[in-house]
């Protein structure tokens, strides 16, 4: 059964930082691209960053450019996302997703609270 | 940046056809996807690359395309199929892109 489960979130400060984790089993990790979404209190998804299978292709969203890094551990199965200077405006529910070479994300997590607020 | 647009809502009585519409620019030279969310779950991927459905999704939902305008039909809606719809598609710039969301109320 494919799994995706992030942690890492929780309450920080204005221009504070965070680390989620995005822990995969129950697939090949190595043979996805993933990605990382959130989700505003209320409002709709959006996109935040792609990594390609071996880390090759990584793309972000310009409302984090510059300010957020993901990366992966294909030995541990993991994805990360590393937030840094993070603003009001990132607050948000996180979900990692797994990117299907047929299309779209067929798999998701249940997603991580980020609470950016002083 | 680029842009996929939906209609907020829509509504429609159970038994009966609803179309929810995505559009945006070169639209047309790419695949949209779908996803279903319900309140306090993650989305589900409904329609994949325009028209295919995902093994364990109803027949009822079906998707289609023409020009830049991509559409999720819900046949024989049920008052299950409540919920927030988005479609996704791929941009050069920055990557993906999902629009804003259609709540689809069964009345």
């Amino acid at each position: 059964e494919v799994q995706l489960v992030e942690s890492g979130g929780g309450l920080v400060q204005p221009g504070g930082s965070l680390r989620l984790a995005c822990a995969a089993s129950g697939f090949p990790f190595s043979d996805h691209t993933m990605n990382w979404v959130r989700q505003a209190p209320g409002k709709g998804l959006e996109w935040v960053s792609y990594i390609t299978r071996s880390s090759n292709t990584i793309y972000y969203a310009d409302s984090v450019k510059g300010r957020f890094t993901i990366s992966r551990d294909n030995v541990n199965n993991a994805l990360y996302l590393q937030m840094n200077s993070l603003r009001d405006e990132d607050t948000a529910v996180y979900f990692c997703a797994r990117e299907d070479t047929a299309g779209g994300f067929a798999y998701w997590g249940q997603g991580t609270l980020v609470t950016v607020s002083s | 940046s680029y842009e996929l647009t939906q209609p907020p809502s829509v509504s429609v009585s159970p038994g009966q056809t609803v179309t929810i519409t995505c559009s945006g620019d070169k639209l047309g030279d790419t695949f949209a996807h779908w996803y279903q969310q319900k309140p306090g779950q993650s989305p589900l991927l409904v329609i994949y690359q325009d028209t295919k459905r995902p093994s364990g999704i109803p027949e009822r939902f079906s998707g289609s395309s023409s020009g830049n305008t991509a559409t999720l039909t819900i046949s024989g809606t049920q008052p299950l199929d409540e919920a927030d719809y988005y479609c996704q598609a791929w941009h050069t710039s920055p990557a993906w892109v999902f629009g804003g969301g259609t709540t689809l109320t069964v009345l």
